[in-house]
């Protein structure tokens, strides 16, 4: 079976640059969830998106938002970059039900000069 | 506020030192304790889940235990291939995932 995927890999952007981010989660798994990851904060819960409705939250700003597609595909989307959103995003995917287990993505690096 | 709290923030070992990562966590109506190791640049890769108190998991040289506060990861005799970032997480009653900074040990030869 097939890992979670996430393109591209590495970004590199400006500051008030926006960047849209693309998840393929594993297949048969309904939630796809996002967190961003730095070594101050460690990993931080963006949202979560399930049967292509965000069904939670984090406490981050509305510059960050997402969809989720028919296909379960997910893409997160970040405008007016700053530099402190530099930083790894990981993409999780599970079935969505109950007591799953999330499965990570190798993540995108996004660097914001 | 739902937390969790891991230590030590790094540990050094000599191959075969067995020892124990600690997780402790505050989370509302626990739905599940995790334990994710992280190689540098990718992404974590899930370890166990734990859901009672009193349960256990083993796989290879780990161990995970899990009581009504805390969790304990378990490496005996570990080799430098353990070497990693083990993360713990849990997830709360209304589904957030809480991770911890995690705890980076080094294994050395």
């Amino acid at each position: 079976k097939a890992g979670v995927t996430q393109t591209p890999r590495y970004l590199i952007k400006t500051r008030g640059q926006q960047v849209t981010l693309s998840c393929s989660p594993i297949s048969g798994h309904r939630s796809v969830s996002w967190y961003q990851q730095t070594p101050g904060q460690g990993l931080q819960f963006l949202f979560e998106y399930f049967s292509e409705t965000q069904r939670n939250k984090g406490n981050f700003p509305g510059r960050f938002s997402g969809r989720q597609f028919s296909n379960s595909r997910s893409e997160m989307n970040v405008s007016t970059l700053e530099l402190g959103d530099s930083a790894l995003y990981l993409c999780a995917s599970s079935s969505g039900t109950g007591k799953d287990t999330q499965y990570f993505g190798p993540g995108t690096r996004l660097t914001v000069l | 506020e739902d937390q969790v709290t891991q230590s030590p923030e790094a540990l050094r070992l000599q191959e075969g030192e067995s020892s124990s990562l600690n997780c402790s966590y505050t989370v509302s109506g626990l739905r599940g304790l995790f334990w994710y190791r992280q190689d540098p640049g990718k992404g974590p890769e899930f370890l166990f889940t734990l859901y009672s108190a009193g349960e256990e998991k083993e796989k290879e040289r780990l161990k995970a235990t899990l009581t009504k506060k805390e969790s304990f990861l378990h490496i005996t005799a570990p080799k430098p291939e353990d070497s990693a970032t083990y993360l713990c997480a849990g997830r709360s009653r209304d589904d957030k995932i809480i991770f911890g900074k995690g705890t980076r040990l080094h294994i050395l030869p």
